[in-house]
């Protein structure tokens, strides 16, 4: 079964500038979730996604934002990029059900540098 | 957000048993403990999880203590690839799938 597949892995970005990061889900998995990792803060979780909704969010600004679509691929995207935005961007996904006895399986990540 | 407390870095040598500590007092009694590990440039992997029960499988064993105040995360023989930072974190609640996670214990495996 193939895990959680991220594009592109490695991405680099001016100030100012947008980008959209892509995510496909293990192939059954309804659940769609949005990590960013840096050296300062650690894992933060963004946002999760199920049956094309957003369920939850973590505290970002608006300028982040996320989609799933109906085959439960997800994508994220971010506005007006920071110099602060440089990160890895991590997507992980489950079942989504309402059993917590599932866990959530990460991709490798997009590692985002914004010069 | 639910805490765990964890020692923030352990050696441990290759083909020994690698025993990785997690505190959790605040859980409550449906929550499950789940360990995941990362490996440098790579995301987290699952390892692990359990409710009250220990639990093993091919990766390593969980030992969660009766009271569920704490567990240990077992690697029975420990190679150089088990080199990586470990998190203890609690599941969320029903429908919410955030994931809190800490600083986590580094393991570094030793010749």
């Amino acid at each position: 079964k193939a895990g959680v597949t991220q594009t592109p892995r490695y991405l680099i970005k001016t100030r100012g500038q947008q980008v959209t990061l892509s995510c496909s889900p293990i192939s059954g998995h309804r659940s769609v979730s949005w990590y960013q990792q840096t050296p300062g803060q650690g894992l933060q979780f963004l946002f999760e996604y199920f049956s094309e909704t957003q369920r939850n969010k973590g505290n970002f600004p608006g300028r982040f934002s996320g989609r799933q679509f109906s085959n439960s691929r997800s994508e994220m995207n971010v506005s007006t990029l920071e110099l602060g935005d440089s990160a890895l961007y991590l997507c992980a996904s489950s079942l989504g059900g309402s059993s917590r006895n599932q866990p959530q399986h990460f991709g490798d990540g997009t590692r985002l540098s914004i010069l | 957000d639910a805490k765990t407390t964890q020692p923030p870095s352990m050696d441990c040598a290759e083909g020994r048993a690698a025993n990785l500590p997690c505190n959790h007092s605040t859980i409550s009694g449906n929550e499950y403990v789940y360990w995941y590990r990362q490996i440098h440039s790579q995301g987290p992997q699952y390892i692990i999880h359990g409710l009250k029960n220990n639990e093993t499988n091919e990766m390593a064993s969980l030992i969660i203590t009766e009271d569920r105040k704490s567990s240990t995360l077992i690697l029975p023989h420990a190679t150089l690839r088990d080199t990586a930072v470990y998190y203890c974190i609690f599941t969320p609640n029903f429908g919410n799938e955030k994931l809190t996670f800490g600083t986590g214990t580094r393991l570094t495996i030793i010749p």
